[in-house]
């Protein structure tokens, strides 16, 4: 059962242009969710997270919305640039220090030049 | 950020042989390292949550005795798979948690595992 949902496997943008990724979740116990990057060959790493109390985030480039009714979360990287180009993954968990976090299956998001 | 390494990135072996990976935190001391799984178009998937000097806990469905957690340093933790079927086939990555939330916990790159 897919707890955490990405829905577009892919997408293509163009430089300087906004991307967004979408994640979908069911469990309304989930009150943690994270951002994470991953190029080829690499682990994941870590990007942005947002705490339910929050309904955005933002670092630098990097917003993190959160649609608790909808129960949905969106990241938007503006303006785009090809070293974004990268697979990216929602997770999800209920509290900041639990052990097990639930990922959606990812995105991959190819920034054109 | 910190580095977890992970080894081998890749792996051949042949049914009922074991296969050991590796996960070492190279630069921090991880008191907590976790194993995932993730199977082809699928999410990951943890595994077990690996504790130093005491017994992994594994998740729901997840074979003790087959997976075999040991994590006998604050850098270094293995995963041996035992006894390996085609089905075994797929991504483990691990991760070790430096500080006491999720977001401080840093991913190895991972070992494609095929079983043939």
């Amino acid at each position: 059962d897919q707890q955490v949902k990405q829905n577009s496997p892919s997408l293509s943008v163009q430089e300087g242009r906004i991307s967004i990724l979408n994640c979908d979740y069911t469990n309304s116990m989930f009150d943690y969710f994270l951002w994470y990057k991953k190029y080829p060959a690499e682990g994941p790493t870590f990007l942005i997270s947002i705490s339910s109390i929050k309904d955005k985030n933002e670092d630098g480039r990097f917003t993190v919305f959160l649609n608790k009714s909808a129960k949905h979360l969106s990241l938007h990287i503006v303006p785009s640039q090809p070293g974004d180009s990268a697979v990216y993954f929602c997770a999800a968990s209920a509290g900041t220090g639990a052990n097990n976090l639930f990922f959606g299956t990812g995105t991959r998001l190819t920034v054109i030049p | 950020g910190a580095v977890v390494s992970q080894h081998p990135s890749r792996v051949i072996c042949k049914s009922g042989t074991s296969v050991k990976i590796e996960c070492r935190s190279l630069d921090f001391q991880a008191t907590t390292m976790f194993w995932y799984r993730q199977f082809p178009k699928q999410s990951l998937m943890l595994m077990a949550t690996s504790n130093e000097g005491s017994k992994a806990t594994y998740e729901q469905g997840v074979e003790k005795d087959k997976f075999l957690i040991n994590h006998a340093s604050l850098t270094l933790s293995t995963l041996t798979v035992t006894s390996a079927h085609p089905e075994d086939s797929s991504f483990y990555i691990c991760s070790a948690q430096m500080g006491g939330t999720i977001a401080e916990a840093f991913f190895g790159q991972g070992t494609r595992l095929t079983v043939v």
